[in-house]
């Protein structure tokens, strides 16, 4: 079964220091679509960043970079020189390529407090 | 372009009533899922529409339907509001299926009471 595990709950940070939120996730199939997503207090998701299963490198976008590994089944997100405006919850969402639907797993959330 | 836009953003209901959601997709998108946010069960997926159709659907009661015009604009149904079904509900749209972006609207926050 599709599952993806967010074991920090809640992380809290002094600004300017770096952050690593962990992803973890289950599937059984081989072609998969992994996702962040930032909802900030105001409730929308905002989209950071989508993954296909068959590329691993790694990413970085200013001072966001995401960590991609398969063979530990972990897509993990970094913040560097986190900043106030970070506070948020993450998600990490999973997306099974055969699935020609519209449906997302998510985790359980990361709330992110970035205290200045 | 004009991102996912969800009416109305508030909502305070009683039990037993019903609700209608409204969701406007990216103009373009032909998909839009809904998904339920509460702070015990997070996001869930609620189901997907794709050309006017319900291609999938989540684990819910038959309380909460949908549909899906021809213009892609969406909407979802709860009848008879338990007060469980206190939650915001965000609505999601992408071109084709969940292998692409999906972009989410801001949501609607409904208050069973």
């Amino acid at each position: 079964a599709q599952k993806v595990t967010q074991a920090q709950t809640e992380i809290s940070v002094v600004e300017k220091e770096d952050v690593t939120l962990d992803c973890v996730y289950e599937t059984r199939d081989t072609t998969y679509y992994l996702f962040w997503y930032k909802q900030p207090p105001s409730g929308e998701l905002v989209f950071l960043i989508r993954r296909n299963s068959f590329d691993e490198q790694n990413e970085i976008s200013g001072r966001y970079s995401w960590n991609f590994q398969k063979s530990t089944s972990s897509f993990n997100f970094t913040i560097t020189a986190s900043q106030v405006v970070d506070s948020a919850v993450y998600f990490c969402a999973l997306s099974e390529a055969y699935s020609n639907t519209g449906k997302l797993i998510f985790g359980q959330g990361t709330t992110l407090q970035v205290k200045p | 372009k004009a991102g996912v836009t969800q009416t109305p953003r508030y909502l305070i209901k009683t039990r037993g009533q019903q609700v209608t959601l409204s969701c406007s997709p990216i103009s373009g998108h032909r998909s839009v899922s809904w998904y339920q946010q509460t702070p015990g069960q997070g996001l869930q997926f609620l189901f997907e529409y794709f050309s006017e159709t319900q291609r999938n659907k989540g684990n819910f009661p038959g309380r909460f339907s949908g549909r899906q015009f021809s213009n892609s604009r969406s909407e979802m149904n709860v009848s008879t509001l338990e007060l469980g079904d206190s939650a915001l509900y965000l609505c999601a749209s992408s071109l084709q299926d969940s292998r692409e972006t999906q972009y989410f609207g801001p949501g609607t926050r409904l208050l069973v009471l």
